[in-house]
């Protein structure tokens, strides 16, 4: 069973903080790795779409890191606001999955305290 | 906000019963994809429909089906209702199948069998 986690499970900071989380998923057969920022009441929302192993990407104070010989991601957010405060959900994709099958982890909820 | 839209928003069933909700895709978007969201856990992959056609599954049983329409819109219907049913239902739409496209995301039916 392919299984994606993410730490930590929550996390509270004050605004200004900088901050990062971790996603790990299996590093065999890997394909495609989303990160979506979810706030209470609203849709989730795309990041980023990676698929390099080395990729980095960056959108306004948040970047997001990948290495998929050793199956992990950070996502870092500099100097985190309290509009940042959301659940964080990464998710991955292997080579030989049921085409759009991708496998969530449950997420880090992210509190910022102004 | 995206522009995928589920109705309807909450919903309440008696076991047994059957239930049907649905999904207007983002315009331009020809691939919808439904998640399971109970509580505690991450989105689990119900299905992926492309150009009306199912086009991947996850590990859910035939009581679960779909329908996406010529307009892209969709439906998730599911009979003989069980307790463990009780979730958010996320639809997501896409402009193509592929796993490295950027999902965009409704904001969910919260469905409860009591």
């Amino acid at each position: 069973i392919l299984n994606v986690e993410q730490s930590p499970q929550s996390l509270h900071v004050q605004e200004g903080d900088s901050t990062n989380f971790t996603c790990s998923f299996p590093s065999s057969n890997f394909y495609a790795l989303h990160w979506y920022r979810w706030e209470t009441a609203k849709s989730p929302e795309a990041l980023f779409v990676m698929t390099l192993n080395g990729d980095e990407k960056k959108k306004g104070r948040i970047s997001a890191t990948l290495n998929t010989k050793e199956g992990y991601s950070y996502l870092y957010i500099k100097g985190s606001q309290p509009e940042d405060s959301a659940t964080y959900l990464c998710a991955f994709m292997n080579y030989g999955g049921s085409q759009g099958n991708l496998i969530f982890g449950k997420g880090t909820k992210l509190s910022v305290k102004p | 906000e995206t522009g995928v839209t589920q109705s309807p928003t909450h919903l309440i069933k008696t076991r047994g019963q059957q239930v049907t909700l649905r999904c207007s895709s983002q315009s331009g978007h020809n691939t919808v994809s439904w998640y399971q969201q109970a509580l505690g856990q991450g989105p689990q992959f119900i299905f992926q429909y492309y150009r009306e056609e199912e086009n991947g599954r996850g590990n859910f049983p035939p009581r679960f089906s779909g329908l996406q329409f010529p307009n892209y819109s969709s439906e998730l219907n599911v009979n003989a209702l069980e307790l463990d049913d009780s979730a958010l239902y996320l639809c997501a739409s896409s402009s193509d199948r592929a796993t490295n496209e950027k999902l965009f995301f409704g904001s969910g039916t919260q469905l409860s069998v009591l």
